[in-house]
């Protein structure tokens, strides 16, 4: 099976800061990458798919890129409601497996 | 609106058996793969299976085969998770989660979970 890494497993940044998470697939997985955010005690939110495509309602500070086996998600200009703990998800075909997060708090 | 209603968690001893149920509403129920995924404390997501629309295509994370199935009963717009031989490693809260359509294993909206504790 695919296996996906995240990586910082956390970091701290302050206010308007820009932001990159990075996201590695064990092998090519073309564009098939969702990233969502989960605030503590809440649903994980949807934020990208397809890679790069920002899920309806999602603030445009946040963009996703890449292809194949390395993906970003980057917050331009991080706001204190950014806190939280980003996940990205292999997608497309099964098993539809999570990175191991990461977590993203304000210095 | 789309609701998803999970139910029938609860506390079990190692090697029972329950059976998870997600209730959905307010969307065409029998046109869309619902997910479960689960959550250990403190820890990441992580997927546990998939079935389709009618159910034709169920497919499970594969260290779960053998003691978790999935089905569904779209009269009943419901979807269900039978899991068995419980260890105290799938003490979780489990959610269930609306595929988009077409299905491609990511999720717009999510039932708001069931807590499965296992001691």
């Amino acid at each position: 099976d695919i296996q996906m890494t995240q990586s910082p497993s956390s970091l701290s940044a302050s206010v308007g800061d820009r932001v990159t998470i990075t996201c590695r697939a064990s092998q090519g997985i073309d564009n098939n990458l969702a990233w969502y955010q989960q605030k503590p005690g809440t649903l994980p939110k949807l934020l990208i798919h397809g890679a790069s495509t920002l899920q309806s309602g999602v603030p445009s500070r946040f963009s996703g890129a890449g292809s194949g086996t390395d993906f970003t998600l980057t917050i331009n200009g991080l706001q204190p409601e950014d806190v939280a703990t980003y996940y990205c998800q292999k997608c497309g075909s099964a098993p539809f497996s999570f990175g191991p997060g990461t977590k993203v708090d304000l210095k | 609106d789309v609701q998803l209603v999970e139910s029938g968690g609860g506390l079990v001893k190692p090697g029972g058996s329950l059976r998870l149920s997600c209730a959905g509403s307010g969307f065409s129920f029998s046109s869309y793969t619902i997910n479960w995924v689960r959550q250990a404390p403190g820890k990441g997501l992580e997927w546990v299976s998939s079935i389709s629309s009618v159910g034709t295509y169920i497919d499970h994370e594969e260290s779960l085969r053998g003691r978790f199935t999935t089905s569904r009963d779209n009269a009943k717009t419901s979807v269900y998770l039978q899991m068995n031989d419980l260890r105290p490693d799938d003490t979780a809260i489990y959610y269930c989660a609306r595929d988009v359509r077409p299905p491609r294993g990511y999720n717009v909206d999510w039932g708001q979970g069931t807590q499965v504790t296992v001691s």
